[in-house]
C-alpha cells in the first residue's frame, strides 16, 4: 500500500505566485482532509470531502484558498495569490467513510513544506 | 463543540522509565478518542484508539491508552521509554453520535526521551 501521496514535498516560491499542492488519497479511501500545521496555530484542518463533494470548508482562511477533488484519486490545493504568511506544513489525509460510523482513524500524507518569500 | 486539552507543552523522561502524556477533552455526545505521532518531517502516525469497550486501549509501538469517562482523560502511557519515542503526539477527539467527520486534535506534546 502506497499510502497518501502528496506533491511536491517542498515548495518555495514567491508573494503573489499561485501555488498548486496535490494529493492522491489511499485506494479505496472515500474520506479526504486538507490540514495546515504552523508553530504558532498547530494543526488545523482547512477543508474535507466525502466522495468528492466538499463537506465543511469553514476552516479555509480566506478566498485566496480552494480545494478541489475532481475524482476518487486526486485533490488539489491552491492559494492565489500566495503570501509569506501562508508559509507552513499542509498535509493530506483520507479514510474510509460510511454514514453509519465515524470511528475511522485518518491516514496522513508526508505533507508538503511550503515557503512563501 | 468538541476540545481537546494537552496540559504539557513537553515531557521529558530518562530512557527505560515509563511515560505519561496527558489529554483531556470535552465532547457532547459518546467520545472517540484517538492518539497520533509525528515525527521530524514526517506526517502524523495512526497509534491507537477508543471506541467502545475496554477502558484500556494497546496500540503500536507497545504504546496504550486508558480511557476514563469520569475523568474526561485518555491519556498516552509506555511501560518503559525508548530514545526513539521521542516525537510529538496529538490527541483527537471526534464526537461519536455526530456522523460528521471533523476530528479535533490537541495542540500537542513533545515527548523528549533522555540517554
Amino acid at each position: 500500500d502506497a499510502g497518501v501521496i502528496q506533491s511536491p514535498r517542498h515548495e518555495v516560491t514567491e508573494m503573489g505566485q499561485e501555488v498548486t499542492l496535490r494529493c492522491k488519497p489511499i485506494s479505496g479511501h472515500n474520506s479526504l482532509f486538507w490540514y495546515r500545521q504552523t508553530m504558532m496555530r498547530g494543526l488545523e484542518l482547512l477543508i474535507y470531502f466525502n466522495n468528492n463533494v466538499p463537506i465543511d470548508d469553514s476552516g479555509m482562511p480566506e478566498d485566496r484558498f480552494s480545494a478541489k477533488m475532481p475524482n476518487a484519486s486526486f485533490s488539489t490545493l491552491k492559494i492565489q495569490p500566495s503570501e509569506p504568511r501562508d508559509s507552513a506544513v499542509y498535509f493530506c489525509a483520507s479514510s474510509p467513510w460510511d454514514s453509519s460510523s465515524s470511528y475511522n482513524e485518518q491516514f496522513f500524507g508526508p505533507g508538503t513544506r511550503l515557503t512563501v518569500l | 463543540a468538541q476540545s481537546v486539552a494537552q496540559p504539557e507543552d513537553q515531557v521529558n523522561v530518562a530512557e527505560g522509565n515509563p511515560l505519561t502524556v496527558k489529554c483531556t477533552y470535552s465532547v457532547s455526545g459518546n467520545p472517540y478518542l484517538f492518539w497520533y505521532v509525528q515525527y521530524p518531517n514526517r506526517g502524523l502516525q495512526f497509534l491507537l484508539k477508543y471506541i467502545t469497550g475496554d477502558n484500556l486501549v494497546k496500540g503500536s509501538y507497545g504504546f496504550e491508552a486508558e480511557f476514563n469517562k469520569s475523568q474526561t482523560s485518555f491519556h498516552l502511557k509506555k511501560p518503559s521509554a525508548l530514545v526513539s519515542d521521542s516525537a510529538l503526539y496529538f490527541c483527537a477527539v471526534r464526537d461519536g453520535d455526530n456522523y460528521g467527520q471533523n476530528f479535533v486534535f490537541g495542540p500537542g506534546t513533545r515527548l523528549s526521551v533522555l540517554p
